[in-house]
This record gives structure tokens, sequence and C-alpha cells, in this order.
């Protein structure tokens, strides 16, 4: 059975830092997605990453994919408050194959304050 | 614009009723999924549907029906079989067997209990 755990589920960050998000699966996928939640609202795609070593930036966030340590990153850089939001990481359950169902991290939640 | 439309936003069930959340995609997509999400927790699939009159069970289907007659539309039943259904249900689509393209999310609907 495919489990994704995040770590921290809780981060409050001071603006200007920078922190990563850390995504760890359980068994072999080469598929990753990231997805933001603002409260009460939906989730929002942000980045795809396809194969070992991708790596994909935007903005302020840059992603990450080790398909070998079953590790994902996002990391943030130089946070604002903009960023606070619940950050997601979904893992493709079919190794290998066409696009399967997706298994979610419990969340990050983000705090930036000033 | 193409999306993702849910109804209600909120919705409000009474002991032993059956209730029933549209989900409504003009992008063309052949999947689509149903989603749960508990405060502070990650999604976890409720029904999902690769292709029209066709549907399979998720992780969490006890209590919940759907049905897949056309291909834009995926409405999900809460019955009152579902002890517990209060929550944010999410409707997803994407495009089969295309693992770059994320799966898009509607607004989300409410749930609760009378």
């Amino acid at each position: 059975e495919l489990k994704v755990e995040q770590n921290p589920l809780f981060l409050s960050m001071q603006e200007g830092k920078n922190y990563t998000i850390y995504c760890n699966y359980s068994t072999t996928s080469d598929r990753l997605y990231w997805y933001r939640q603002d409260p009460g609202k939906s989730l929002e795609s942000l980045f795809v990453l396809l194969s070992n070593g991708a790596v994909k930036q935007e903005g302020r966030l840059m992603a990450s994919l080790d398909t070998k340590a079953r590790l994902s990153t996002l990391h943030i850089t130089a946070a604002v408050h903009d960023l606070s939001a619940t950050y997601f990481c979904a893992v493709d359950m079919n190794y290998g194959g066409s696009q399967g169902n997706l298994i979610f991290g419990k969340g990050t939640k983000l705090s930036v304050k000033p | 614009d193409g999306g993702i439309t849910q109804s209600p936003k909120y919705l409000f069930r009474k002991e032993g009723q059956n209730v029933t959340l549209s989900c409504e995609q003009n992008l063309n997509h052949d999947a689509m999924y149903w989603y749960r999400q508990d405060p502070g927790q990650g999604l976890r699939l409720i029904y999902y549907s690769q292709i029209v009159n066709d549907f399979q069970k998720g992780d969490i289907a006890e209590g919940y029906s759907v049905s897949r007659e056309k291909k834009e539309s995926f409405p999900l039943t809460v019955t009152s079989a579902q002890k517990n259904p209060t929550a944010f249900y999410l409707c997803a689509s994407s495009i089969t067997g295309e693992s770059n393209q994320p799966q898009h999310f509607g607004d989300g609907t409410r749930l609760s209990i009378l």
C-alpha cells in the first residue's frame, strides 16, 4: 500500500527566510504532484514532477524529485505572506504505466509572518 | 473558460436523507474523481471514473454512490448509510494517460449535518 508522508505538518516562518517541505512515499513511483490550497478553497496545481532528478521552479518555490530516495522537496526562498497556504504532495500509484490514482499527503500548513 | 463546476457550495443533510452533489466539467476530460477532505487531513479518494458508464471504488466508497452517464457529469450521492458525512467534497478531472497533466479541481461542496 502506497503511503505518503509530509513534514512538517505545520510551519510558521518569518518573511524573508528559507525553508523546505519534505514529501516521502513508501513504494516506487515516478510521478509526483504539488498542490496549493488556500483556506476553504480548492486545490491549485503547482508542479508536476515526472522523472528522477526533475526540478521545477516558479517564483519563490522550487520542487524536486528523487525517485531512488522516494523523496520530493518543496523549497521556499525568501518567504512572503502571500505564500501562506496548505501545500499537498500527491503520488501517482501506477508506476511505469499511464496516469493512475493519486495518494495525497496530509498537507503542510504554512504561515508566513512579518 | 474551461473548468469544473461543483454545486451547491454548501449543503445540509437531515438524518436518514440521501443528498446528491453535482460535478460538471467542460474540459473534455475522460477521467473524473471524487475526494473527501476532513479538517487537517489530506484528500481521500471516494470514487473515480476513467470513461463514461464505468466507475470504480476508491479507498472510502462505503456510504456513497456515483453515476457516469455523460462525459461531462459525475454526480456523487451521499446516502443515509454514510454515518459521518460532514466534510469538504472535491471533484476533479484529468486527461486519461497524460501524466504530465495534473488533475484539475472544482471549488468544492461543504456538507454538514442538520
